[in-house]
């Protein structure tokens, strides 16, 4: 079975930190996904990466970087976390086109 | 632009049959998917078509008309445990057909 990883299931965190959420993936998959997770607007891409180093932007990357050092494993990174950034944060991962995305179990991320 | 619509949420009873629909205009196509998501779960994979036509899996259909831009999911001898969201979303064709996009989510519950 495939499995996706996200390194905290829940997180509080101060205005201003810099905050890193990370994700691991066993099955070599090429590309993986970061979304935010919000009630009435679903799931909205921030970052996705089709290969390691390369990286493309979402549709809400403002105020996010991501880092994909090794194809196993997809960071996001808040520069400097806000308040509008609380949320549930899904990270993914699939082989190809045509193929479903596997998701990990969520980090909710409290910003105070 | 790119929009998919669902219902946001529908009730059904126990042993009944329920269709959720998705309507989708996005800048290309390959493929539609739905996916399950339970209280503070993750998403998981329910069925994925490409083709015009129905795809059946069980208790769970899903069929897509392509020169409509509709896909239903049907659901068949309700169960308490099917009370969850279902997130409707299609493969575009830009980023090198890799970007997943998601509509709201219907929110189904089961009423015994």
């Amino acid at each position: 079975d495939v499995k996706v990883t996200q390194s905290s299931r829940y997180l509080v965190k101060r205005t201003g930190e810099k905050v890193f959420l990370e994700c691991v993936q066993d099955m070599d998959h090429e590309n993986m996904f970061w979304y935010r997770q919000d009630p009435g607007l679903g799931l909205r891409l921030i970052y996705f990466s089709y290969d390691v180093k390369m990286k493309e932007k979402g549709d809400i990357p403002e105020g996010y970087s991501v880092s994909r050092e090794k194809k196993e494993r997809f960071s996001l990174i808040l520069e400097s976390a806000s308040t509008n950034q609380t949320s549930m944060y899904l990270c993914a991962s699939s082989i190809q086109p045509n193929t479903e995305a596997f998701f990990g179990q969520g980090t909710r991320l409290t910003v105070v | 632009g790119q929009n998919i619509d669902q219902p946001t949420e529908m009730t059904a009873t126990e042993g009944a049959i329920v269709q959720i629909n998705c309507t989708y205009q996005t800048s290309g196509f390959n493929g539609l998917f739905w996916y399950q998501q339970h209280a503070g779960e993750a998403p998981t994979f329910l069925s994925y078509n490409v083709l015009d036509g129905l795809e059946e899996k069980g208790r769970f259909s899903s069929f897509l008309s392509r020169s409509k831009g509709y896909s239903y999911l049907l659901l068949k001898e309700l169960q308490m445990k099917d009370s969850a969201s279902y997130l409707c979303a299609v493969r575009d064709t830009d980023n090198y057909g890799q970007n997943f996009v998601f509509g709201p989510g219907t929110r189904l519950s089961v009423l015994p």
